[in-house]
């Protein structure tokens, strides 16, 4: 069972456009949730985080929102650059750290 | 910065073998982690270890086995392994609590024929 879904496999967006990469989860017992970004043939990075008490944490182009009541959160990129293209991957925490599926992202000049 | 090496980048190996991948940390982390990633499932986590000799399985412990006779190195073993084994292998490690950023490293693409 998925407890951590993110339902697309891929997004392509223009240069300079917002890029919205959607993750919904089912254990409300998760309380902390984290955005990871892996280019090809490296290991993921860390890109941000949000505690279940807060609902948006922003880190320069990066926000991320979460909606409780929903069981969803979001990572906005604002604006999308070529150099984001990479897969990213929505982690959600609750004694041990559950992966989503991942969200490949294309950003086009 | 904190830096988290797998010996192999690529490796092919056959069925029935028995095949070692190696990670190595250089900031003290208490704790590593080894996952797998597969297209449309995500990274799963195998085992991790919280201290030396200190082992917890993950999710897909199945045909896995670990090691870690120092804090900075742990190795993951594919006692016998099989072609369903194939997969890319990502090292991590954090100190402190579990929902700490993990660092990961480059990953071994490990191909079983």
């Amino acid at each position: 069972d998925q407890q951590v879904k993110q339902n697309s496999p891929s997004l392509s967006v223009q240069e300079g456009r917002i890029s919205i990469l959607n993750c919904d989860y089912t254990n409300s017992m998760f309380d902390y949730f984290l955005w990871y970004k892996k280019y090809p043939a490296e290991g993921p990075t860390f890109l941000i985080s949000i505690s279940s008490i807060k609902d948006k944490n922003e880190d320069g182009r990066f926000t991320v929102f979460l909606n409780k009541s929903a069981k969803h959160l979001s990572l906005h990129i604002v604006p999308s650059q070529p150099g984001d293209s990479a897969v990213y991957f929505c982690a959600a925490f609750a004694g041990k750290l559950i992966f989503g599926q991942g969200t490949t992202l294309q950003v086009k000049p | 910065d904190v830096k988290v090496t797998q010996s192999s980048r690529y490796l092919v190996k056959r069925t029935g073998e028995k095949v070692f991948l190696e990670c190595v940390q250089d900031m003290d982390h208490e704790n590593m982690f080894w996952y797998r990633q597969d297209p449309g499932l995500g990274l799963r986590l195998i085992y991790f270890s919280y201290d030396v000799k200190m082992k917890e399985k993950g999710d897909i412990p199945e045909g896995y086995s670990v090691s870690r006779e120092k804090k900075e190195r742990f190795s993951l073993i594919l006692e016998s392994a099989s072609t369903n084994q194939t997969s890319m292998y990502l090292c991590a490690s954090i100190r402190g609590s579990y929902n700490s950023p993990l660092h990961f490293g480059n990953g071994t693409r490990l191909t079983v024929t």
